[in-house]
């Protein structure tokens, strides 16, 4: 167990459906981050926040967005889904200039049918 | 912008040597990092560079050469469970965030 933690691990759901991806972060880090890994690819970066707030963006989709709340736990929200946003999202979680970086999640595995 | 580059796939036999290199091009750096990935698992913590060097650790090795922008990760005494995808990436100063690589897929043969 990472101590970070990822729900639910596997979403199947239907075109055009609105999802939410929920991670709690490790005991005493205050940075979560929000990853998309499509078959075969590479992790990409979504976003960042840092102790409730918003620090870093990456390849977000407009359809997507998060937030961090007050005990730290961050939702990831995904709407309009479509065909291609099936991926695994994983959730990380640091404190920064760590040097081990981030401590991973299972990830959750979302499947758009 | 960021640019991390590393082979796609490498192939090895059990018990032998390989080395995985990476390449990076970025526009602030404060440390390169390896992650070993399963498939279908979370990335693992392998090594962290920050310094130009070697880093060992057990049957890891990984290097750093800051002013070529290039790293390798070497994996001795190949295990077959040793067959993953190996990532690198690069922290970025000032956020904190990782940008990874595309991941270059082992195989181990025995």
């Amino acid at each position: 167990d990472s101590g970070v933690t990822q729900t639910p691990k596997h979403l199947i759901t239907a075109t055009g459906q609105r999802v939410t991806l929920r991670c709690s972060p490790r005991s005493g880090d205050l940075s979560v981050y929000w990853y998309q890994q499509s078959l075969d690819q590479g992790l990409q970066f979504l976003i960042q926040y840092y102790n409730g707030e918003e620090r870093a963006k990456g390849n977000i989709l407009e359809r997507f967005s998060a937030q961090q709340f007050p005990d730290l736990h961050s939702e990831l929200n995904l709407s309009s889904l479509e065909l291609g946003d099936s991926a695994l999202y994983f959730c990380a979680s640091s404190v920064d200039g760590r040097p081990y970086g981030y401590t991973f999640g299972s990830g959750t595995r979302l499947t758009v049918v | 912008g960021q640019n991390i580059d590393q082979p796609t796939e490498m192939t090895a036999t059990e018990g032998a040597i390989v080395q995985i290199n990476c390449t990076y091009q970025t526009s602030g750096f404060n440390g390169l990092f390896w992650y070993q990935q399963h498939a279908g698992e979370a990335p693992t913590f392998l090594s962290y560079n920050v310094l130009d060097g070697l880093e060992e650790k057990g049957r890891f090795s990984s290097f750093l050469s800051r002013s070529k922008g290039y790293s390798y990760l070497l994996l001795k005494e190949l295990q077959m469970k040793d067959s993953a995808s190996y990532l690198c990436a690069v922290r970025d100063h000032g956020t904190d965030k990782l940008i990874f690589g595309t991941g270059t897929r082992l195989q181990v043969f025995p």
